[in-house]
């Protein structure tokens, strides 16, 4: 049983335009967020988190949007560049706790 | 301020062997993570340590095993490979482990045959 979902596999965006990122999750027990983006032959890098009391943080290009009535979460990459071509896993605990739940991710293609 | 490493990078082993993974944290963080990647089933939560303690642990079964050491180095110990254990192994720190995000190494690619 998948708590967290990204139902899309892949996404392709053109340079320069908004890139979203989608991710639902099942258990409302889920109080602490992360996003991550990886590249081939490389650890997932932290890219941005969001605490259930927020429903917005942003960090220059990056912002995640948290509704947590919908159980959803998105990331928002403005403007996109080529360099953003990686694979994107958001992550999500309860109670603070380190014990993450990971999602399949969603492949990411900037096109330039 | 050196990144998590993880030794080695990758390993080949027979079934039934047993195998260890080493993992050594950023400076300063005393949380130490656990995760299995496999293609088919993604990031897996393994286990946890804080303070050479087993904090948190994911559904595996016996056969997978760690320890953290009092300079929050941490091992992982699969006994009685299987085939299915053939994954990328991820080793992430953080500084206390609560509220906060996980660093993570290159990880250790191993391959069972």
């Amino acid at each position: 049983d998948q708590q967290v979902k990204q139902n899309s596999p892949s996404l392709s965006v053109q340079e320069g335009r908004i890139s979203i990122l989608n991710c639902d999750y099942t258990n409302s027990m889920f109080d602490y967020f992360l996003w991550y983006k990886k590249y081939p032959a490389e650890g997932p890098t932290f890219l941005i988190s969001i605490s259930s009391i927020k429903d917005k943080n942003e960090d220059g290009r990056f912002t995640v949007f948290l509704n947590k009535s919908a159980k959803h979460l998105s990331l928002h990459i403005v403007p996109s560049q080529p360099g953003d071509s990686a694979v994107y896993f958001c992550a999500a605990t309860f109670n603070y706790g380190q014990n993450f739940v990971f999602g399949p991710g969603t492949r990411l293609s900037v096109l330039p | 301020k050196a990144g998590v490493t993880q030794t080695p990078r990758y390993l080949i082993k027979t079934r039934g062997q047993q195998v260890t993974l080493s993992c050594s944290p950023i400076s300063g963080h005393r949380s130490v993570s656990w995760y299995q990647q496999t293609p088919g089933q993604g990031l897996q939560f393994l286990f946890e340590y804080f303070s050479e303690t087993q904090r948190n642990k994911g559904n595996f079964p016996g056969r997978f095993s760690g320890r953290q050491f009092s300079n929050s180095r941490s091992e992982m110990n699969v006994s009685t490979l299987e085939l299915g254990d053939s994954a990328l192994y991820l080793c992430a720190s953080s500084v206390s482990g609560q509220g906060e995000e996980q660093y993570f190494g290159p990880g250790t690619r191993l391959t069972v045959t």
